[in-house]
């Protein structure tokens, strides 16, 4: 089975400032995709970003930016020119490509981002 | 176009009545999750439909939940003699295909007093 770890429970930044949220999987098998959610407090889970194992560049959406380390299993993310409506829970979730059958999506427990103004 | 539907947003029942939650995915969506997320936590998975393979149905914490999808389209959730326990957001989603991101619906809110 797979298991997502997200270390830091709560977080904080200055509006303006950059924020990194870590995410470490734990998984034997090759081929999967990697995923950050953003969760606001209308509770509407929204895709930031995502990331096939396959590929070594690392994914980039606008402000935000994942560090892809497989061999280390981290799945980082980064949010630069943090804004105030970046608050929200953010989820770290994989899925595994065993090719058939299921694509069990696997979430972590989630990092709670505060941007102070 | 529309998104997940799931109906209705807000449930309150009493201890051991039985439930049902509506999801209706993405219009040829052939993935369907259901998620179960208590206050302030992560996703707990439950269930998992792929077409017509058989459902992942590794994640039901216990038999008194169960899930249908119907014609590879809606899905519901039943639980049978709610436990209090059993108060969470219920969050279904939809995917195209693997390796797509799930979207997601805005989650039925259940409490059971």
């Amino acid at each position: 089975a797979q298991t997502v770890t997200q270390s830091q429970p709560e977080m904080s930044v200055q509006e303006a400032e950059t924020v990194t949220l870590s995410c470490t999987y734990d998984t034997s098998e090759n081929n999967y995709y990697l995923f950050w959610y953003k969760q606001p407090p209308s509770r509407q889970m929204i895709l930031v970003i995502r990331q096939e194992a396959y590929k070594q560049q690392n994914a980039t959406e606008n402000r935000f930016s994942v560090n892809f380390q497989k061999a280390a299993k981290s799945f980082s993310l980064k949010i630069s020119d943090s804004q105030l409506g970046d608050t929200a829970m953010y989820f770290c979730a994989f899925m595994l490509d065993s090719g058939a059958g299921s694509y069990q999506l696997t979430f972590g427990k989630g990092t709670k981002l505060s941007v102070i103004p | 176009g529309a998104g997940v539907s799931q109906s209705p947003s807000n449930k309150v029942t009493e201890k051991g009545k039985d439930v049902e939650l509506r999801c209706d995915p993405i219009s040829g969506h052939t993935a369907l999750y259901w998620y179960r997320q208590s206050l302030g936590q992560g996703l707990e998975f439950l269930i998992y439909f792929q077409g017509n393979s058989a459902p992942d149905k590794s994640g039901l914490p216990s038999d008194r939940f169960s899930a249908e999808r119907t014609g590879g389209s809606v899905s519901t959730l039943t639980i049978q003699r709610t436990q209090q326990e059993d108060s969470a957001v219920y969050l279904c989603a939809s995917s195209p295909r693997r390796g797509i991101e799930a979207f997601f619906g805005q989650g039925t809110r259940l409490t059971v007093v």
